[in-house]
Order: structure tokens, then C-alpha cells, then sequence
């Protein structure tokens, strides 16, 4: 069945590097990448998307990239900021379809 | 900001009983889901709602759970005999189109534990 694999499962970074989050993905027909931020006590919150039509996105410090020949798609998150600190999940979907499969998540801290 | 509300945020109740999580999805969204997320674990995809009836639903989604939108603005999420093991935060979601084309809008979850 459908699958999203994510690494890593923690990631700790200093304030002011960069954090790199990679996703790959099961399912060829999956054509739509959103990618969420989770807070503690809170849903997941949509923080940036990309679609197969495209290899990169960019909105501000947060930029997405995928490779659909390797069914790679990976989050970039510049100059981070303790406020950047939360669980982030990649996903996949189709256009078409009912449901959105996620990863498993990746717990970022971000050191002060 | 429009959003997607959640009630209740806590629920405890013992094994075997019924629970009723709700949901009150954006008002102009015509897709709605219910995903779990066991504690420290991935989101998992439950159910998605269209047009009154289901449009997919998972191997997690048995005959214990249901789904139902009872008038123009509520959804929710029945499980009838609830086990220790449906213990988990229960997130709704609504978009306006289909998955794949727009990011869900997510509630804050319902947190069940089943004693």
C-alpha cells in the first residue's frame, strides 16, 4: 500500500542553522507534498505545499524541493528560531483521491 | 482565521462504552476526515466524508466506528464499543477540494483514553 517514509525522527539544531527534513514516497500517482508543523496540544497546521509540476518552492525561511524521478521530497527550514521547535510531518497525496498519508514525523529543537 | 472546532478536547471512558467525538469542519469545506495519532506515532488516515456517505476508509475504520454528518454544520465520529487500544488523539480535518490538491485545516484533536 501507499507509504511516506521521513527522516530523521529527532533533529536538534542551534538557532540560526539550517534543518533539513527528507520524505520519500510509495505511491506514483502521488502528485500533491504538503508538509505540517505540529505543536504540542495542537493539530497539525499546514505550513508550505508542492506540487509534482514543480521541483521547488520557497516562502521565506522554509522552502520544499522534490525529486519525482526518485520519489524524494525534502523541507528546508533557514535561520531557525526556538519558535521553529515542533513535530513536523511530510505527506502525499493524488489529485482525486480521499485521503492524504502522512510520515511519521520529525521532532525539531531548536536551541537557543 | 476560519477554523475547524473539536469537542470535546479530553474524553475518558471505560472499556466497552460508546463515545461521540465531534466536529464542526469550516463552513464552506465539503470534504471532511478523521485521522488518529497515537501517542508519539504518525498521523493515521481513518475516514473521508463527501456528499453524506464515505469516500475511503482505512483498515483501521471497522464495523465499531461510524461516521456521520447529522445536520449542516456538525461531523462526527462514533466508536461503539470502545478498546484500550483506541485510545489516541482523534483529529478531524475538512478542505474545500479533494486531497491533492489543498492542505487539510485540522481541529486540536480530541484526546481519548479508554480505562
Amino acid at each position: 500500500g501507499e507509504n511516506v517514509e521521513q527522516h530523521p525522527s529527532t533533529l536538534s539544531v542551534q538557532e540560526g542553522d539550517s534543518a533539513v527534513i527528507k520524505c520519500t514516497y510509495s505511491d506514483s500517482a502521488s502528485n500533491y507534498f504538503p508538509w505540517y508543523k505540529q505543536e504540542l496540544g495542537k493539530g497539525p497546521q499546514l505550513i508550505i505545499d508542492i506540487r509534482s509540476n514543480v521541483g521547488e518552492k520557497k516562502d521565506q525561511r522554509i522552502a520544499v524541493t522534490l525529486n519525482k524521478t526518485a520519489k524524494h521530497f525534502s523541507l528546508h527550514i533557514t535561520e531557525t528560531q526556538p519558535e521553529d521547535s515542533a513535530v513536523y510531518f511530510c505527506a502525499a497525496s493524488y489529485t482525486g483521491g480521499f485521503k492524504t498519508i502522512f510520515g511519521a514525523g520529525t521532532r525539531l529543537f531548536v536551541k537557543a | 482565521e476560519p477554523e475547524v472546532t473539536q469537542t470535546p478536547s479530553h474524553q475518558v471512558t471505560q472499556m466497552g462504552q460508546e463515545v461521540i467525538l465531534r466536529c464542526v469542519p469550516i463552513s464552506n469545506h465539503l470534504y471532511f476526515y478523521w485521522y488518529r495519532q497515537i501517542l508519539g506515532q504518525k498521523v493515521e488516515f481513518l475516514v473521508s466524508f463527501y456528499n453524506n456517505e464515505i469516500s475511503e476508509k482505512s483498515e483501521i475504520f471497522d464495523d465499531q466506528f461510524s461516521v456521520e454528518r447529522p445536520d449542516g454544520s456538525n461531523f462526527t465520529l462514533k466508536i461503539r464499543s470502545t478498546k484500550l487500544e483506541d485510545s489516541a488523539m482523534y483529529f478531524c480535518a475538512s478542505v474545500s477540494l479533494p486531497g491533492g490538491n489543498y492542505g487539510y485545516t485540522f481541529g486540536s484533536g480530541t484526546r481519548l483514553t479508554v480505562v
